[in-house]
């Protein structure tokens, strides 16, 4: 098993631009979702799903998009990059939502 | 409101000395309670959990924790730590939340360890 696995481990981006962070999972766990992880505030639940098909947000879920078309991937899309979304971003997957949670490596990001 | 507190937000301890990390809840009912840690540029990785029972847990590295319910509290302890203890602790809480259920996570306390 490779267990979550995020792509890509650092990126810069301009403020405007567009991506998407890539998540996979391998583990057949229902429930995933995305944090960010900034320097005094902890991690902070940005969207999360509970299943193939179904989405919701979390506690700071504005400039961020999800989908959820497979059990397996989870991306996360920035639509228009801002500098307040220069941080580290984690994706984490578990059996249930209150379930042993594995996460990814993370992704940085820099948005200039 | 509900709340996690690591009241530490930087420990330092020498190699071999025995280490407490505290943390603290705020909810009306027992909640699910871990603890994770993060070493430095990585992910974070679950060290223990408590969901119900015995209230002193054991976890991996040597790890171990518990559950005071009269203290809302769930404080991690090791009885001697090695270098490779240095990283980031969090803890985190599993609450009810209307028909759901939800994680709240303290801000980590970073932990140094001296030669």
């Amino acid at each position: 098993n490779a267990g979550v696995t995020q792509t890509p481990k650092f990126q810069v981006l301009k403020t405007g631009q567009s991506m998407t962070l890539q998540c996979a999972q391998d583990m057949n766990h229902e429930y995933m979702s995305w944090y960010r992880q900034d320097p005094g505030m902890g991690l902070r639940l940005i969207h999360y799903s509970v299943g193939a098909g179904i989405t919701d947000q979390g506690e700071v879920p504005n400039g961020y998009n999800v989908s959820r078309s497979t059990t397996e991937d989870f991306p996360l899309r920035l639509l228009s990059a801002a500098p307040s979304q220069t941080s580290v971003y984690f994706c984490a997957s578990s059996l249930g939502k209150q379930e042993t949670q594995y996460f990814g490596p993370g992704t940085r990001l820099l948005v200039l | 409101a509900q709340s996690v507190t690591q009241p530490d937000i930087h420990i330092t301890v020498s190699e071999g000395a025995s280490l407490e990390l505290r943390c603290n809840y705020s909810y009306g009912a027992t909640p699910y309670l871990f603890w994770y840690v993060q070493s430095p540029g990585q992910g974070l990785q679950l060290l223990l959990k408590y969901f119900s029972g015995d209230t002193l847990v054991q976890g991996i590295k040597g790890f171990e924790a518990e559950f005071k319910r009269s203290q809302s509290s769930f404080n991690l302890r090791k009885p001697s730590v090695h270098w490779s203890d240095a990283a980031e602790y969090f803890c985190a809480v599993g609450v009810r939340a209307g028909n759901n259920r939800k994680l709240i996570w303290g801000l980590g306390t970073s932990l140094a360890v001296n030669p």
